[in-house]
Order: structure tokens, then sequence, then C-alpha cells
């Protein structure tokens, strides 16, 4: 089944405390992107890969990291947690284009940080 | 910026009738729109795309309309149920893919 994973689905951490949100998918996307969705604001991306070793910044990319060392992983790592990154996140993949292509989303992290 | 504004007030509508979504764009002139699906605590579930050069597209009881003189694209679902009930997001193509922060459809019996 094609999909995008993400785990943990739900995470209590407190600040300052290192995590890592994995991605993955299995339909052989080039292009990856992290979001996040907080009520009131939508979804804004946060950083996107448009292939290997190819990574950029959204709109929101402050107090985040990301890698792309293979096609199928895309983690988003959050070095120094604070509470304004409380929020839902999700991961995304599609074909080549940034924007004129379905974009398959995963289920989402919902993330708290105290 | 480049805006994408979706009416923030859910729609609320009874079962079999016809839900109008709208979205509307400033800023910038996106090559194509697309429709989004979303339940709670869900990821978006893409439904439909629509590029600035067609008027109208369809897909079962979805419709979807581009108008680049008014900068609006009109998201229709006809004969709704209330499995339809969801939040539906806009999306325009332009550096980014820009989303709106969706409507509510509460679709009742």
């Amino acid at each position: 089944e094609a999909q995008v994973t993400q785990n943990p689905r739900y995470l209590i951490t407190v600040t300052g405390k290192k995590l890592t949100v994995t991605c993955s998918q299995n339909m052989n996307h080039e292009y990856m992107s992290w979001y996040r969705q907080d009520p009131g604001l939508g979804l804004r991306q946060i950083y996107y890969s448009m292939n290997v070793e190819v990574t950029d910044k959204g709109d929101v990319p402050e107090g985040y990291k990301v890698s792309r060392k293979e096609k199928r992983n895309f983690p988003l790592i959050l070095e120094s947690p604070s509470p304004n990154q409380t929020s839902l996140y999700f991961c995304a993949s599609s074909t080549p284009s940034r924007t004129h292509n379905e974009q398959f989303f995963g289920p989402g992290t919902r993330l708290t940080v105290l | 910026s480049q805006k994408i504004e979706q009416n923030s007030e859910a729609l609320n509508i009874q079962e079999g009738k016809t839900a109008t979504l709208t979205c509307n764009y400033t800023n910038y002139s996106p090559a194509y729109l697309q429709w989004y699906r979303q339940d709670p605590g869900r990821g978006p579930v893409f439904l439909l795309l629509i590029r600035e050069n067609e008027k109208e597209k369809r897909k079962e009881r979805l419709k979807v309309t581009f108008d680049t003189t008014l900068k609006q694209s009109l998201f229709h679902i006809t004969a709704s149920q209330p499995a339809d009930s969801a939040t539906y997001l806009c999306a325009g193509a332009g550096y980014a893919l820009n989303f709106g922060k969706g409507t509510s459809l509460l679709v009742t019996p």
C-alpha cells in the first residue's frame, strides 16, 4: 500500500530535550516536506527536499532541522524544543514538482512541549 | 505576500443539498489550485487539481471551478452526505504550495 508513515504519532516532551520525528514514504517520491498545523493558522511549510541531499527552508524553519540521506526518509529534528513548537506535524511527499502534483500526507504527529 | 483565503465560518447544510465552498487568492496568480479533504486529527487527502486554463473540473460528486478574473475557485459537492463532513483545504501553486486555513463542512441528515 502506497503510504507516508510518521513516528511517533504522539509525543509529550519537555523544553530543551532533543527529539526526532521520522517520516518515510514507499512511493519513490523525490519531493518531501514537513508542515505544521496550528488552529487559526492553517498548514505552514517548515522544510522541503527536492531530492537526496537537497533541502531548503519553507515558511517557518526556525528551531527545526532536517536531513535527506535516503530517498524514502526525511526526519524532522528539534534540537532544543520550546513550548511554541507544540503543534500537529505532517510529512508529505510527491513526484518531482513542489506544487503541481498531488501531495501525499502522513497521518500526523501531535507534539506537546512542556 | 501570496495568500489563499477560505471562509473561516463553518458551513452547515442538509443532506442531499449541494455544498459550495469558496477559495480566494491574492497577490499572485497560481498556475494550479488543489483541493484536499481533512478529517479531525488526520492528514489531508488530495481530491482535485485544476489548472488556470481549465474553467471546470469534475470527479464523481465533486466539481471545482477556477475563475482567474474573480481570483476565485469554487468547490461543489452535489447530493451531499453526512460522510462528506470534514474540513476542506484549498492550496495554490506559487513559489510553494500555499494552503488556506480550510472550511469546515457539516452535513446533517
